[in-house]
């Protein structure tokens, strides 16, 4: 399977202030590469697809404005967060298509606290 | 949605094999069926994945049944690092849905 790296692991950001994300796809070129969101004690629930090259394509309710997505080469995705907010403090995945077919590779994923 | 139900805990003896079931009845004929399982504050980790057919790796073995309406993961050696979430998930293309999972507790 895929190795994929996410950095950073954790991060503490003031309320009003950005932070990105980067996720890397260490052992092939990934075209497509996944955002997903975990709050405490629930599951994960996919934030948007990001594709080499174009836009990303974002779930209902995620504002696109907000949670900035660039996946500018195959083997990095980054996750900006801007103007964050308490709320947003959350466990922030991201994941890679496999090459034998649909399954996704996760990353370690980074925890975010907005104080 | 997720299309999946399944168990919220589960026990297990260590040594033992553990046998976590998943309910798919909607699920449609090209739909995969997956698991994956997440340890406390880690990414999801890929188990196995199958369409129809019974699957086994060095991980688990994957138990579809005829009708494809559920499935069953089976570690046959449970250790206490398998304690988790497992996730089952159905999906065709890379649309995933995770639903709440069972939360396995391997018991020493």
């Amino acid at each position: 399977g895929a190795v994929v790296s996410q950095h950073p692991s954790w991060v503490i950001c003031k309320s009003g202030t950005s932070v990105k994300i980067e996720c890397r796809s260490l052992d092939f070129q990934a075209t497509t590469m996944f955002w997903y969101r975990q709050f405490p004690k629930q599951s994960l629930m996919l934030m948007a697809t990001s594709n080499e090259g174009s836009k990303a394509t974002y779930e209902q309710g995620v504002e696109k404005d907000k949670f900035l997505i660039n996946h500018a080469s195959l083997t990095l995705s980054t996750l900006t967060v801007t103007s964050a907010h308490p709320e947003d403090s959350s466990f922030y995945i991201c994941s890679v298509g496999g090459t034998e077919g649909y399954e996704q590779y996760f990353g370690p994923g980074t925890r975010l606290t907005v104080t | 949605d997720a299309k999946t139900t399944q168990p919220p805990s589960m026990d297990c003896a260590e040594g033992r094999a553990a046998n976590l079931p998943c309910n798919h009845s909607t699920i449609s004929g090209n739909e995969y069926v997956y698991w994956y399982r997440q340890i406390h504050s880690q990414g999801p980790q890929y188990i196995i994945h199958g369409l129809k057919n019974n699957e086994t790796n060095e991980m688990a073995s994957l138990i579809i049944t005829e009708d494809r309406k559920s499935s069953t993961l089976i570690l046959p050696h449970a250790t206490l690092r398998d304690t988790a979430v497992y996730y089952c998930i159905v999906s065709y293309g890379q649309n995933f849905v995770f639903g709440p999972g069972t939360r396995l507790s391997v018991l020493p």
